[in-house]
């Protein structure tokens, strides 16, 4: 079946460490979002990537990272730079970037800074 | 950016029909109206789209207001299963990758 894989499911990183979460999709999608979610709260968008080898800023982009040099990947670095990194890290996906059938999200990455 | 506006919490009780209602005043004649659902530490599930027309599937309803300005999201009978943070957004060449997710409307189902 077709979908968006996330990985890993739960990461904990120390503090000044950067750390990488994957995100795949096998839906043959032109753009890739990622977006942060803290409790109680909607998603806010760090990144996007409306074709292979571009993406733009989000609202929230500030100690993040993206790279978009396959068109199934899309992965996101937290870098050490991001103040409080510890959140539900979700990724999805469009067939573009007008979207207009819709996004299909992953399960998401839960990331603690201990 | 275009922009909904949900209710922050609504409550139905099983077996009856609940009516989500999403404002979104500024959309564009191009913006498709949809509806997401999320149960808590898992991503958004897709539940339905449309762009002027009412339109129905196996989940739910979607009425759309003829002026567009506004739609409703119809569960016609509540389940705990249903029981969710519902979303409301615009997507289309205005909204487009940077569509917004506001905080949506938490559903709760009383059995």
């Amino acid at each position: 079946d077709g979908g968006i894989t996330q990985s890993p499911k739960y990461l904990f990183r120390k503090e000044g460490q950067n750390v990488t979460l994957s995100c795949e999709q096998n839906l043959n999608h032109d753009a890739m979002y990622w977006y942060r979610q803290d409790p109680g709260q909607g998603l806010r968008l760090i990144y996007y990537s409306q074709i292979v080898n571009d993406f733009q800023k989000g609202d929230i982009a500030e100690g993040y990272s993206v790279s978009r040099e396959k068109k199934e990947s899309f992965p996101l670095t937290v870098t050490s730079a991001q103040k409080n990194p510890t959140a539900f890290y979700l990724c999805a996906s469009s067939i573009d970037w007008r979207a207009f059938y819709g996004y299909t999200f992953g399960s998401g990455t839960r990331l603690t800074v201990v | 950016d275009a922009k909904t506006t949900q209710p922050n919490s609504m409550e139905s009780n099983e077996e009856e029909p609940v009516h989500l209602p999403c404002n979104h005043s500024t959309i564009s004649g191009t913006d498709y109206i949809h509806w997401y659902r999320q149960l808590p530490s898992q991503g958004p599930e897709y539940v339905i789209h449309g762009l002027t027309s009412n339109v129905n599937n196996r989940m739910a309803s979607l009425a759309i207001a003829e002026d567009r300005k506004s739609s409703t999201l119809i569960l016609h009978r509540a389940t705990l299963r249903d029981a969710a943070v519902y979303y409301c957004i615009l997507s289309g060449e205005t909204s487009g990758s940077r569509l917004t997710f506001g905080e949506g409307t938490q559903l709760t189902v009383n059995p």
